[in-house]
């Protein structure tokens, strides 16, 4: 398998334009998480679906941010209009509830900077 | 709300010497604890999970020890050599299905 997939693994932006990234999960796995990652935060979770379904935003900052799986080969994440405080590493990741283990599979991540 | 703190942000130790890791939760017990490791420009890859009726685990080089008393658990690498640098992210989830809260982690450097 190749793993979970992020695209674009680097953007730059200007303040307010949209930006939108992208995510593969691993094929089988239900569900699939959307996180920043800062220096100052950490790992944040902003989104959690299972079976394309949203069961927990409360970690989307604001209305900004949206989420959508239109299906279980992909999700995005949309950023309109962007600000510089954006700026930072998303990470998308998947795993199979059934599992006992929730292990999580994390993409490399998606690099997004501001300007 | 839940916390999670990591003892540091960084740890520096000679190779050949074990290192440990501390990870300390507020609030509820958790149903389980996994551990982490992340490279420079890369997702954090699995490394053990640790369940709350399970005192200890190992893997290989790793231990890991889970005291839901404390609400802590430890990390351990031993006999360390320098490709274990890397960050180390502990995370806990209150039940199975739920989303992983994680810890800021703790840079490990390893030197020869």
């Amino acid at each position: 398998d190749a793993g979970v997939i992020q695209s674009p693994r680097h953007e730059v932006t200007e303040m307010g334009q949209e930006v939108t990234l992208r995510c593969k999960p691993i094929s089988g796995h239900d569900s699939l998480f959307w996180y920043r990652q800062t220096m100052m935060r950490g790992l944040e979770l902003l989104i959690y679906f299972n079976n394309n379904v949203p069961i927990d935003d409360s970690g989307m900052p604001e209305d900004r941010f949206s989420a959508k799986m239109p299906n279980a080969s992909f999700s995005t994440l949309k950023i309109q209009p962007s600000e510089p405080r954006d700026s930072a590493v998303y990470f998308c990741a998947s795993s199979f509830v059934g599992w006992s283990t929730d292990t999580q599979y994390f993409g490399p991540g998606t690099r997004l900077t501001v300007l | 709300s839940q916390k999670i703190e990591q003892n540091s942000e960084a740890l520096n130790i000679q190779e050949g010497k074990t290192a440990t890791l501390t990870c300390n939760y507020t609030n509820y017990s958790p149903a389980y604890l996994q551990w982490y490791r992340q490279d420079p420009g890369r997702g954090p890859v699995f490394l053990l999970l640790i369940r709350e009726n399970e005192k200890e685990k190992r893997k290989e080089r790793l231990k890991v020890t889970f005291d839901t008393t404390l609400k802590q658990s430890l990390f351990h690498i031993t006999a360390s050599q320098p490709a274990d640098s890397a960050t180390y992210l502990c995370a806990l989830v209150r039940q199975a299905g739920t989303a992983l809260i994680f810890g800021k982690g703790t840079t490990l450097s390893v030197s020869s």
